[in-house]
């Protein structure tokens, strides 16, 4: 069964950082790019950004509204994702989901695969 | 980036009715579209992919169809289940992945 498990939520000042946490189990998570979409409270979906795999160079991609904030990192040997958070903004309060896709022909293209996602709280 | 209008917002129908959702492009995605339902507190399911391809696990009374700028999700008849939030999104460009503004389907 594939599970993807989130955690490192929280509440957090502006300006302040906090880094994010996927534990993954049930699938080959080295094959598999992994991504970051957030949901801020009541709105609807926002991608984050992503991992390609080694495959891919391990290359990453994001969304206009977190480049030069967030940074998104994996360990392959401990199958997790990261999502690392600086400068951040009342505006990136929201739960984070972590996602992945099924087959290899929806990488990157199709979210097969979600956590339950962890709320982060941006507010003094 | 490619924006994604979802309409209506709010759809209000009753079980055994049919509902028709939309979601509209800026610009062609050819058939890079994907549909998912999510429930209070919970994450988003994949229902359909490609525009027209019902995931595994999903009944045959959810469909997909359209390509380029608009696509359409039909529920042939509610069931008490598929009262949602119903999410497009596109991966028809690179990056950024996009999703529509959703689409609440309530009862009546």
């Amino acid at each position: 069964e594939v599970q993807l498990v989130e955690s490192g939520g929280g509440l957090v000042q502006p300006g302040g950082s906090l880094r994010l946490s996927c534990a993954a189990s049930g699938f080959t998570f080295s094959d598999h790019y992994m991504e970051w979409v957030r949901q801020a409270p009541g709105k609807g979906l926002e991608w984050v950004g992503r991992t390609k795999n080694k495959a891919n160079s391990y290359t990453t991609e994001y969304a206009a509204s977190v480049k030069g904030r967030f940074t998104i990192s994996r360990d392959d040997s401990k199958n997790s994702l990261y999502l690392h958070m600086n400068s951040l903004k009342t505006e990136d309060t929201a739960v984070y989901y972590c996602a992945s896709h099924g087959g290899p022909a929806a990488a990157g293209k199709v979210f097969d695969y979600w956590g339950q996602g962890t709320l982060v709280t941006v507010s003094s | 980036e490619i924006v994604l209008t979802q309409s209506p917002g709010t759809l209000s129908l009753s079980p055994g009715e049919r509902a028709t959702l939309s979601c509209r492009a800026s610009q062609s995605v050819s058939s890079s579209l994907v549909w998912y339902q999510q429930k209070p507190g919970q994450a988003p399911r994949v229902l359909i992919y490609g525009a027209s391809n019902r995931a595994t696990g999903i009944p045959d009374r959810f469909s997909g169809s359209g390509s380029g700028t608009d696509f359409t999700l039909t529920i042939s008849r509610l069931e008490p289940e598929d009262f949602a939030v119903y999410y497009c999104q596109q991966h028809g460009s690179s990056v950024p992945l996009t999703f529509g503004g959703g689409t609440k389907v309530e009862i009546k």
